[in-house]
């Protein structure tokens, strides 16, 4: 079975500093990897994806996440946060080669602090 | 090209009532997933359509149904609503399987 674990429910960093944001996965099959991000009272946003090819993968805002499969890790990074970060994440894997069935982690709350 | 359409964004109902919830995804996908999100169990997989057929189904009781349009366009119900129904439902609208695209959602509150 697929799962996901997001550790820390809430990161808090300063303004200009480098986010982290953690995720570690449980997949039987070569998995697919995601990075959504939740604005209040708003639906899920990608950020990024993993499928195959590059481990690095960059997405929207200026984020990248770094596919470790000897880690079982997909964390998400940001080299200097902005108060516009500040939002619900989530790091998900779906079970198939497809987005159809996403499996989420519990998500992490990341406030910016000025 | 339009988004993820879910309507309503809000709604109340009291409990043992029935709701329906419509979808309308991004014109050209074929496939639509719905979640139940909640403070307590996160985001949960509901059931996913494709061409008007369920093809996967996550781990809710049989009050929580769903059915897809020749157009695409999805309904989940869900009936004799209890006041832990409450949640934020998201549809997702999957372009080519490898990429969902989120509606807002619609806030159910069930009193």
């Amino acid at each position: 079975a697929q799962s996901v674990t997001q550790l820390g429910s809430h990161v808090s960093v300063s303004e200009g500093a480098l986010v982290l944001l953690r995720c570690n996965y449980s997949s039987s099959v070569p998995p697919y990897l995601f990075w959504y991000v939740q604005y209040p009272n708003q639906g899920l946003q990608l950020l990024l994806k993993y499928t195959t090819g590059a481990t690095l993968v960059k997405g929207i805002n200026g984020f990248e996440a770094e596919f470790k499969k000897s880690e079982t890790s997909f964390h998400l990074t940001k080299p200097s946060a902005h108060m516009s970060d500040a939002a619900e994440y989530f790091c998900a894997v779906t079970p198939y080669s497809s987005a159809s069935k996403i499996i989420f982690g519990s998500g992490t709350r990341l406030s910016i602090r000025p | 090209k339009a988004g993820v359409t879910q309507t309503p964004r809000y709604l109340i109902k009291t409990r043992g009532q029935q709701v329906t919830l419509s979808c309308s995804p991004i014109s050209g996908h074929r496939s639509v997933s719905w979640y139940q999100q909640t403070p307590g169990q996160g985001l949960q997989f509901l059931f996913e359509y494709f061409s008007e057929t369920q093809r996967n189904k996550g781990n809710f009781p049989g009050r929580f149904s769903g059915r897809q349009f020749s157009n695409s366009r999805s309904e989940m119900n869900v009936s004799t609503l209890e006041l832990g129904d409450s949640a934020l439902y998201l549809c997702a609208s999957i372009s080519e399987g490898t990429e969902a695209f989120f509606g807002q959602g619609t806030r159910l509150t069930v009193v």
